[in-house]
């Protein structure tokens, strides 16, 4: 049972395109939404997060709009650049707990110059 | 600093062997984790200790045993290695706090021929 549908698969926008990178959950008591940024040969990294109490958060070019009610939130960049290529997975968790962060598979995101 | 380093980074092995992945964290975290990522990049949670304790041990087989010594260590021990545990291994951790940022080491890549 997948309890995080992250898509696309994958994603190619030419530099200065805003990606847009969608994911469904189902458990309606998630109440924590991050997501992180994998690169290459490197593990996984908190790139921004939000929670149910606010529809939109924002830190630099990276933006999560969330949607109770669809159960649905999404990452978008804006101004992308080629350094922002790397792979990006949505996640959530229940009741402030981190034991069980549930993944989704990721979108691998490429940005050409 | 590296907030959570494991060694060895690559490891090529023989089915039927044993290895062990080390993970340590100096970040003061209470929870740690391994993570395996697949070929797909599909993350999963293998298990999860709190204070040296297990609390979470997903469907991973028996040969598969990890060990705390201390809350800021957590090995990954595999017996008689098979082709398909071929993968990267994450060890992470996070604190017993509310905001679940978990923080990745930067891998285990593990290849069994």
């Amino acid at each position: 049972q997948q309890q995080v549908k992250q898509s696309p698969q994958s994603l190619i926008v030419q530099k200065g395109g805003i990606p847009i990178i969608n994911c469904a959950y189902e458990n309606t008591a998630f109440d924590y939404f991050p997501w992180y940024q994998q690169f290459p040969g490197k593990g996984p990294a908190l790139l921004i997060a939000i929670r149910p109490d606010v529809s939109e958060k924002k830190e630099g070019r990276f933006t999560i709009s969330f949607n109770k009610s669809a159960k649905q939130f999404s990452l978008h960049i804006m101004d992308s650049q080629p350094g922002d290529s790397a792979t990006y997975f949505c996640a959530a968790s229940k009741q402030g707990g981190s034991e069980k962060l549930v993944f989704g598979k990721g979108t691998k995101l490429t940005v050409n110059p | 600093d590296t907030a959570v380093s494991q060694t060895p980074k690559y490891l090529v092995t023989q089915m039927g062997n044993d290895k062990s992945i080390k993970c340590e964290q100096n970040l003061g975290h209470d929870t740690m984790y391994w993570y395996k990522q697949d070929s797909k990049k599909f993350l999963k949670i293998m298990f999860s200790y709190n204070n040296k304790e297990l609390i979470i041990n997903e469907t991973v087989p028996n040969r598969f045993s990890p060990k705390s010594p201390d809350k800021a260590h957590l090995n990954l021990h595999i017996n008689s290695l098979e082709l398909g545990d071929s993968a990267v291994y994450f060890c992470a951790s996070s604190p017993r706090v509310r905001g679940n940022t978990i923080y990745f080491g930067e891998g285990s890549w593990l290849t069994v021929v």
